[in-house]
């Protein structure tokens, strides 16, 4: 079975703090891909970043960072100095390669940054 | 270049009323599915396709129907809607897995029935 769980349901800072989204996934898959999506209050989805299995090396874009462990199974995204516009859903996702067409989500972490 | 258009972006249903939540892409995308979305459930996979005349059921697929009669379309229908439809939809759709380009979502559809 796949699974994606983000633990962190409602996470408050104030502006400038950093802050941390935990993702942890479940797959018997070799190869898979992970996500990361944005929805803001407007409701969109805006795609973040995509991983594959087989690349653990951290990425940074900008105030944005994540960082994968296939030791912990982890996919935890890190945003720098945040800032109000950050304020969002944040959802991590699984594609395992024997599941084609789907994505699993996890249950998503609503962030509030307070100016 | 619309990417994934869905249509309508809201609509209210009575109980018992059957629609069909419009979703068409022009990326020549092999792969499409609908999710829906409720609070505090992150995006659940109602049913999928991975190419025109080829679907299957996702996690939540009871009350609903798909077809895929060409690359484009991926219609959801509602035979006889129920309160506990109501939702947000989303339909998305990728080249394929094995390519793995992420996914493109739509705007969503805002379905409420009473």
């Amino acid at each position: 079975a796949q699974k994606v769980t983000q633990a962190q349901t409602e996470i408050s800072v104030v502006e400038k703090e950093d802050v941390t989204l935990d993702c942890v996934y479940e797959t018997r898959d070799t190869t898979y891909y992970l996500f990361w999506y944005k929805q803001p209050p407007s409701g969109e989805l805006v795609f973040l970043i995509r991983r594959n299995s087989f690349d653990e090396q951290n990425e940074i874009s900008g105030r944005y960072s994540w960082n994968f462990q296939k030791s912990t199974s982890s996919f935890n995204f890190t945003i720098t100095a945040s800032q109000v516009v950050d304020s969002a859903v944040y959802f991590c996702a699984l594609n395992g390669s024997g599941n084609t067409g789907k994505l699993i989500f996890g249950q998503g972490t609503t962030l509030q940054v307070k100016p | 270049n619309a990417g994934v258009t869905q249509t309508p972006k809201f609509q209210v249903l009575k109980t018992g009323q059957s629609m069909t939540l419009q979703c068409a892409q022009d990326m020549n995308h092999e792969y499409m599915s609908w999710y829906r979305q409720d609070p505090g459930m992150g995006l659940r996979l109602i049913h999928y396709s991975v190419g025109a005349g080829i679907t299957d059921q996702g996690e939540v697929p009871n009350g609903y129907n798909v077809s895929r009669s060409t690359t484009e379309d991926f219609p959801l229908r509602l035979l006889s809607a129920a309160p506990s439809q109501t939702s947000v939809y989303f339909c998305a759709s990728s080249l394929g897995t094995l390519k793995n380009y992420g996914y493109t979502f739509g705007s969503g559809t805002r379905l409420t029935v009473v």
